[in-house]
């Protein structure tokens, strides 16, 4: 069973520019969300794909978008970054049931992203 | 929204003790409540959870039980080894078969004393 893979592990990026982090969902996978995680915080929940589209997000700002594509991977692109963007971004998969609950969400070790 | 509160931030114990962290959450819809174990330069790592249908679940060393009138859950590590030294955080969501983006605690620093 291969688990959930993030690409690049670190990047650097200056204030104003734009960003496209990668992900891979666990095989079996439906569903993909991703989380921002400040230093020494919890992660926060920025959104949730299942099907190619948003199916739920938190308190961010529409410069957060994404995209889910057929093989269940997904893309983060955050546009004109700000120095407070600096964080650990994570993603995770779950199986969707449906009805009833979903299955446990499984995180990547994220990527690092420095706004200087 | 949900929100959750976690205690203690750090957490001191010896090797072969036991540890209790605590959470309590805000949103009496909240039915699904898992912990996650974060180790240095890696994503979390689910290690036990519990929905809102039982009050008690218990896998090996580490239990977490469910108090739903009085909104908080606890996790239970007995018989602490250096390797369970991580930072620890809860989690709570509506989980009904749609989105279920989870709120997370500010996450409980366990250092396993040798």
């Amino acid at each position: 069973e291969t688990g959930v893979t993030q690409s690049p592990t670190h990047l650097i990026k200056t204030r104003g520019q734009q960003v496209t982090l990668r992900c891979s969902s666990q095989s079996g996978h439906n569903t993909v969300s991703w989380y921002q995680q400040a230093l020494g915080q919890g992660p926060q929940f920025i959104f949730q794909y299942y099907r190619e589209e948003e199916n739920g997000r938190g308190n961010f700002p529409p410069r957060f978008s994404g995209l889910q594509f057929p093989n269940y991977s997904s893309e983060l692109n955050v546009n004109a970054l700000e120095l407070d963007d600096s964080a650990l971004y994570l993603c995770a998969s779950s199986g969707r049931r449906g009805q009833g609950y979903n299955s446990p969400l499984h995180f990547g070790n994220g990527t690092r992203l420095t706004v200087t | 929204g949900e929100n959750v509160e976690q205690h203690p931030s750090t957490l001191s114990v010896q090797e072969g003790d036991s540890a209790v962290i605590k959470c309590t959450y805000s949103d009496s819809a909240s039915n699904y409540f898992p912990w996650y174990k974060q180790e240095l330069g890696k994503g979390p790592q689910l290690i036990i959870d519990i929905r809102s249908n039982v009050g008690e679940k218990k896998d090996q060393r580490i239990a977490v039980t469910l108090n739903k009138t009085a909104k908080h859950f606890s996790l239970h590590i007995t018989e602490t080894q250096p390797e369970d030294s991580a930072v620890y955080f809860c989690a709570a969501t509506y989980s009904g078969g749609g989105a279920d983006g989870l709120t997370f605690g500010k996450g409980t620093h366990l250092i396993i004393q040798p």
